[in-house]
Parts: C-alpha cells; sequence; structure tokens
C-alpha cells in the first residue's frame, strides 16, 4: 500500500506570495492532518479534515486555510508569506478521526520564504 | 536530508547499548500518548503509544514509560542499533482539545 504522499517536496517562495501544497493519504483514509515544523517551534498542529470538512485546528492566523476533496485528498494554502513560513509542512493521514487512531505521515514538503 | 531541530538535546549511545529518552509533558488531562521517530528526509513514524490508564508498555524492542505523578513519559530501546539514530518526539493528547502536542524532540545518535 502507498503511504502518503505530498508535492511538492522543496519550494522557494518570496514574502507577499501565496502558496499551495497537496497530500495524498493513504487509500482507505479519511482523515488529513496537517502541521508545520520548525527548529524554533518543533512541530504544531495546523488542522485536520475529515470527510471534507474542517474537524479541528490549530492557533494559526487566517493566512493558513486548507481544504480537503471528496477523494480525500487536501490541500493546504498560506496566502502573504512570511519569512516566519519557512518551514517543513507534514501532512498525516489516518483511517478515523481522533487522534487515537495511529496517523501516518508524510515525508514534507520543505517551505523557504525569501 | 533536511534538519529537523539544530538545538536539540542529544543522546549519544554505543550500539548494543540500552537507550532512554524521556519526555515531561504539559497537560496533566492529557490521556494518550505517542512516541515517533523522525529520520533525516521523512516524516514522523509513530513508535508505540500508552494510554494513560497504563504506566508500562512494551513493544519489539521499546518500552514506554509513563508517570503521571510527575507527568514524565519515557522511551526505552533495547540493544540500539545504527538504524535508531533519529530525532525522537513524544506526543501528548487531550481529549478536550483532540490536538496532538509533541514535545521538542531528542536526536539519537549511535555509535559503533
Amino acid at each position: 500500500k502507498a503511504g502518503v504522499t505530498q508535492t511538492p517536496r522543496y519550494l522557494i517562495k518570496t514574502r507577499g506570495q501565496q502558496v499551495t501544497l497537496s497530500c495524498s493519504p493513504i487509500s482507505g483514509h479519511r482523515s488529513v492532518s496537517w502541521y508545520q515544523q520548525t527548529p524554533g517551534q518543533g512541530l504544531q498542529f495546523l488542522f485536520e479534515y475529515f470527510s471534507e470538512t474542517q474537524r479541528n485546528k490549530g492557533n494559526f492566523p487566517g493566512r493558513f486555510s486548507g481544504r480537503q476533496f471528496s477523494n480525500s485528498r487536501s490541500e493546504m494554502n498560506v496566502s502573504t508569506l512570511e519569512l516566519g513560513d519557512s518551514a517543513l509542512y507534514l501532512c498525516a493521514s489516518s483511517l478515523a478521526t481522533g487522534l487515537m487512531d495511529e496517523q501516518y505521515f508524510g515525508p514534507g514538503t520543505r517551505l523557504t520564504v525569501t | 536530508g533536511e534538519s529537523v531541530g539544530l538545538h536539540l538535546p542529544t543522546l549519544s549511545v554505543q550500539e548494543g547499548d540500552n537507550s532512554i529518552i524521556n519526555c515531561a509533558y504539559s497537560n496533566s488531562a492529557s490521556d494518550y500518548f505517542i512516541w515517533y521517530k523522525q529520520e533525516s528526509g521523512k516524516g514522523p513514524q509513530f513508535i508505540i503509544d500508552i494510554r494513560s490508564n497504563m504506566d508500562k508498555r512494551q513493544g519489539q524492542r521499546v518500552t514506554v514509560l509513563l508517570n503521571k505523578t510527575v507527568k514524565h513519559l519515557s522511551l526505552q530501546i533495547a540493544a540500539t542499533q545504527p538504524g535508531d539514530s533519529a530525532v525522537y518526539f513524544c506526543a501528548e493528547n487531550n481529549t478536550d482539545t483532540d490536538k496532538l502536542i509533541f514535545g521538542t524532540g531528542t536526536r539519537l545518535q549511535v555509535f559503533p
């Protein structure tokens, strides 16, 4: 069974631009969560989608948004990029919602904002 | 590979020795805990979990201990191997918020 895939793997953007990252969960998984990983803040929860609905949200500004499609694939968007948005963005999928269901992480998208 | 943390605490162990990685969690209401392993260039990988009604759980070569009194979690790796070299994160889940809160991570280096 293929794992979680994320595209692109690397991205360089300039301040003020916007970016869309994509995540394809493991086949059959309906929940997708997004995390931001930085050396200073570690791994921080962004949001979780289940059945095309945002089920939970972390403490990030409204510039960070996401959505989930009917095939469970998910995208996250960051508008008006800031230097501090440079990070590894990870998505994780699980069969169902609820964090006691094991999450499988993708390799991440490394975003660099210049 | 990508760096997951430039200033992580580091544990260096000799191959074959046992490793103990510690984690202090913050919320006494957290009732589910997970250990993840992250290798360079990869996303975190689930290792083992434990619920708050337990104080010990064993897997293959790994044991997690939970001390709720002092809000402390540890991961023990038996007979540490070079392939165990990675960054290890603990995570806690509070069912009130249903969000995973990750610790800062510990880098494990295994030398021959």
